[in-house]
């Protein structure tokens, strides 16, 4: 079974561009969540998505959202891009939410580098 | 704010020995607890979840849990080179449809040959 699968691995963007990324979780999984990582924060939440829906959000402006698609697939999006944003962003996808035994799976991430 | 403290490390262990890893976390209201490994440049693998106070083993891993406490630990026993890496603590405070988890910063272990 293929594992969650995160394009691209890598990006490059300047300050005020934004950026797109995209997610296909484990064949079955519905639920999609995207995480950022960087050395001083760690591991923080963004947000969930089930069934096309939001389902909760981190504490993050609202320069970053996403979607996902009938398909379950996500995308994350973040808009006017600023120096602090560079992080590697994880996607995790699980069957669905709200069993509290749930597990996550992660992605490779996309490593994004702003300039 | 919900806050997951580990043990800040890095820790180094010889290879053979049990390491121990430590994790508390402040929500009393959290009911799912994990840890994730984490190799450099990687990202975080599922190792063990635990959902009730006690032990949980698998292979040479065991977690504990006492929710008294708030406090959840990793050992691994017979610490193998391929076991350095960074363990993350986990917590899903649970609750509604939500899936959000909460990540410690990490203890980053060495297991010297």
């Amino acid at each position: 079974k293929a594992g969650v699968t995160q394009t691209p691995r890598y990006l490059i963007k300047t300050r005020g561009q934004q950026v797109t990324l995209s997610c296909s979780p484990i064949s079955g999984h519905r639920s999609v969540s995207w995480y950022q990582q960087t050395p001083g924060q760690g591991l923080q939440f963004l947000f969930e998505y089930f069934s096309e829906t939001q389902r909760n959000k981190g504490n993050f402006p609202g320069r970053f959202s996403g979607r996902q698609f009938s398909n379950s697939r996500s995308e994350m999006n973040v808009s006017t891009l600023e120096l602090g944003d560079s992080a590697l962003y994880l996607c995790a996808s699980s069957p669905r939410p709200g069993q509290s035994n749930e597990k996550l799976f992660f992605g490779s991430g996309t490593q994004l580098s702003v300039l | 704010q919900k806050e997951v403290e580990q043990n800040s490390g890095p820790l180094s262990v010889p290879e053979g020995a049990i390491a121990s890893l430590n994790c508390t976390y402040s929500d009393r209201g959290s009911q799912s607890f994990f840890w994730y490994r984490q190799y450099s440049g990687k990202s975080p693998e599922l190792i063990m979840s635990i959902y009730s106070n006690g032990d949980k083993e698998d292979g040479r891993f065991t977690a504990q849990l006492n929710k008294a406490s708030q406090y959840v630990s990793l050992l691994i026993r017979d610490s193998q080179p391929s076991d350095s890496a960074t363990y993350l603590c986990a917590v899903n405070a649970g609750g509604g449809s939500a899936r959000q988890l909460t990540f410690g910063s990490g203890t980053q272990l060495t297991v010297l040959p």
